[in-house]
């Protein structure tokens, strides 16, 4: 069965410091997303992306966090210089067609650990 | 703007009796809802969908949910909780009328099955 991967599991930066967290989402998806979870908090809704284009984002994406989808199959998250409270658990997710209604579903990854010390 | 609430943040249950996961949603369109499971150290799995077909909604390893409507509520259940069940659920919303399919999640529940 296809899913989503994601790499790395865990990554340990320095603040300051620019992270690239990687995703290989489903091959015919065509809608990408990045999610984020805090340590004991709920899972947040950080970008989506379609068509080589941010669709979509959320007040937390602000200027530090780029996407890039370079190759046709990575979708990237970039922070620019990562700060104590990026630490969390970041989610890949990846989805087919938005026309049909059974297609909503949102196929995540694994998810990497981000640690900024 | 859509919005979801999960009315408890932990669940505490038997092995062999029911379960029952509270949700309640808003949303500006026809929604589509889901149940993700994510145990400790792993990712999110879906458990089930609701997507304007069936308001009864069958799900993996036994669990179902019902869409009410009137009550804006996708109640999450079980017959019967087995030990492998416990992990963290989360009611999610996709309101597509507004948005690229974004998914909205509740605080989650934490259900601990009990020997």
């Amino acid at each position: 069965e296809p899913e989503v991967t994601q790499t790395p599991s865990h990554q340990v930066t320095q603040m300051g410091q620019e992270v690239i967290l990687r995703c290989v989402p489903i091959s015919n998806h065509l809608y990408f997303y990045w999610y984020r979870q805090i340590l004991g908090q709920k899972v947040e809704f950080l970008v989506s992306f379609y068509n080589n284009e941010i669709s979509e984002k959320s007040e937390i994406f602000d200027d530090q966090f780029s996407v890039e989808r370079p190759d046709g199959s990575n979708f990237t998250l970039k922070i620019r210089s990562t700060k104590l409270e990026d630490s969390a658990m970041y989610f890949c997710a990846s989805r087919a067609l938005l026309l049909a209604a059974k297609y909503n579903e949102q196929f995540f990854g694994p998810g990497t650990r981000l640690t900024v010390l | 703007a859509q919005s979801v609430t999960q009315l408890d943040s932990h669940v505490s249950v038997s092995e062999g009796t029911p379960v029952l996961l509270r949700c309640n949603y808003s949303s500006s369109y026809s929604p589509s809802l889901f149940w993700y499971v994510q145990h400790p150290n792993k990712g999110l799995q879906l458990l089930l969908k609701y997507t304007s077909a069936a308001t009864l909604v069958k799900g993996i390893n036994g669990f179902e949910a019902e869409f009410k409507k009137s009550e804006t509520s996708f109640h999450l259940t079980k017959p019967s909780a087995h030990m492998s069940d416990a992990a963290e659920y989360f009611c999610v919303v996709s309101d597509l009328g507004t948005s690229y399919g974004k998914l909205t999640f509740g605080q989650g529940t934490i259900l601990t099955v009990h020997p």
